[in-house]
């Protein structure tokens, strides 16, 4: 199975503060990634695919990048709905296995 | 519009079995995989496995094999997730979420409190 760990687990920041946190896969997995916003008592909305492919409707503030092992989601200038919860996903092999999450917290 | 209905919470003791439903509309029930993911109480999400509308085949994490059933009825366009000899740390939040393409999480069910005690 493809172990995936996201750093940090938490942070701090303000609005309008940018944010970078990383997922690594422990095998190359291309750009088979996606990430994944969660508020707190809700569900999971898919931000982005193929690790840098923006779903529609989400704000352009955030960015994926990153290929192979190492993958990076960057919030640009950070909103109050942001605080939130974020998962990575790859999504090359069976079992699906999410990252832990880091939980953007208000400084 | 698309939407996934989950059912209501559920209250089990120790041993016992859950069912779960997921009702969807709004697009054709056949032409998305669903995905159950579960989410204990202050924990990350984990996947428990996939369901085919199409041809009712379905595909476990192996951490549920042997304990979890994912079945669908097309009539109703509804889904549904079984999980037996339940414990205390199946209690969690489940979700059922579509799959048109590569990716899971298209859409969302609201999620449904599974609470296992004695």
């Amino acid at each position: 199975d493809i172990q995936v760990t996201q750093s940090p687990s938490s942070l701090s920041a303000s609005v309008g503060d940018r944010v970078t946190f990383t997922c690594r896969a422990s095998q190359d997995i291309r750009n088979n990634l996606g990430w994944y916003q969660q508020r707190p008592g809700k569900a999971p909305k898919r931000l982005i695919s193929a690790a840098s492919s923006l779903e529609s409707g989400v704000p352009s503030r955030f960015s994926g990048g990153g290929s192979g092992t190492e993958f990076t989601l960057t919030i640009s200038s950070l909103q109050p709905e942001d605080f939130a919860t974020y998962y990575c996903l790859p999504h090359v092999t069976y079992p699906l296995i999410f990252g832990p999450g880091t939980k953007v917290e208000i400084k | 519009q698309v939407q996934l209905v989950q059912s209501g919470a559920e209250a089990r003791e120790p041993g016992a079995s859950v069912k779960v439903s997921c009702k969807t509309s709004g697009y054709t029930f056949t032409g998305y995989y669903i995905h159950w993911v579960r989410q204990a109480p202050g924990q990350g999400l984990q996947w428990m496995g996939w369901v085919n509308p199409n041809s009712d085949g379905a595909h476990y994490a192996q951490t549920f094999q042997g304990r979890v059933t994912m079945t669908r009825d097309t009539t109703i366009s509804t889904v549904y997730m079984e999980l037996s000899s339940l414990t205390s740390d199946d209690t969690a939040v489940y979700f059922c979420t579509s799959n048109s393409g590569t990716y899971l999480g298209d859409y969302w069910g609201q999620g449904t409190l599974v609470s296992v005690s004695s």
